[in-house]
């Protein structure tokens, strides 16, 4: 029941913006899209979420289409600390705010 | 930052024992999770809690699996009889409503 669907894999070189795409073409309107990463083995991160609107903060920027039905994630300014599995996700508000973890994005910070 | 902690960082089980996972959640948050994350596969959903209950759980968590939040301000995780495939990492992770934040993940290897 995958709700996004992201590339397997990209890289970026350090430095430089990396644009991290997703689809989610079925999303309903409650639904929020999220953006988590996964360093290594760590915990997943928080970075950003949004519901329609273009979002900003410290990390990066979240740009949801008019549509709703795709967005893309921008780091601004890649570093090798930013390699890591980023995961799109879309989420309602109705069942506890749980989170469904797909397979992700794997992004390889390049020097 | 506040942030979710988790003991212990790793254990070591022989199969067929008891093992609980502990959690602090950040304080003021009401929604608990426990996910976990087999080796070199996706982070999967367990169980959900709020109000002192259980509000969602998965076909994984299974009568071997509890949780409790004894008292306050821990959240436990109890998997009573280890199998080997239960060795994994697993991760709590809190909720205000809109972020769900986790922890750095307890590994469990079952022995």
């Amino acid at each position: 029941d995958a709700k996004t669907t992201q590339p397997t894999s990209m890289d970026c070189a350090e430095g430089r913006a990396a644009n991290l795409p997703c689809n989610h073409s079925t999303i309903s309107g409650n639904e929020y899209v999220y953006w988590y990463r996964q360093i290594h083995s760590q915990g997943p991160q928080y970075i950003i979420h949004g519901l329609k609107n273009n979002e900003t903060n410290e990390m990066a920027s979240l740009i949801i289409t008019e549509d709703r039905k795709s967005s893309t994630l921008i780091l601004p300014h890649a570093t090798l600390r930013d390699t890591a599995v980023y995961y799109c996700i879309v989420q309602g508000i109705s069942n506890d705010y749980k989170l469904s973890f797909g397979a992700g994005t794997t992004v390889t910070v390049r020097a | 930052e506040p942030e979710v902690t988790q003991t212990p960082s790793h254990q070591v089980t022989q199969m067929g024992q008891e093992v609980i996972l502990r959690c602090v959640p950040i304080s003021n948050h009401l929604y608990f999770y426990w996910y976990r994350q087999i080796l070199g596969q996706k982070v999967e959903f367990l169980v959900s809690f709020y109000n002192n209950e259980i509000s969602e759980k998965s076909e994984i968590f299974d009568d071997q699996f509890s949780v409790e939040r004894p008292d306050g301000s821990n959240f436990t995780l109890k998997i009573r009889s280890t199998k080997l495939e239960d060795s994994a990492m697993y991760f709590c992770a809190s909720s205000s409503r809109y972020t769900i934040y986790f922890g750095e993940g307890s590994w469990l290897t079952v022995v």
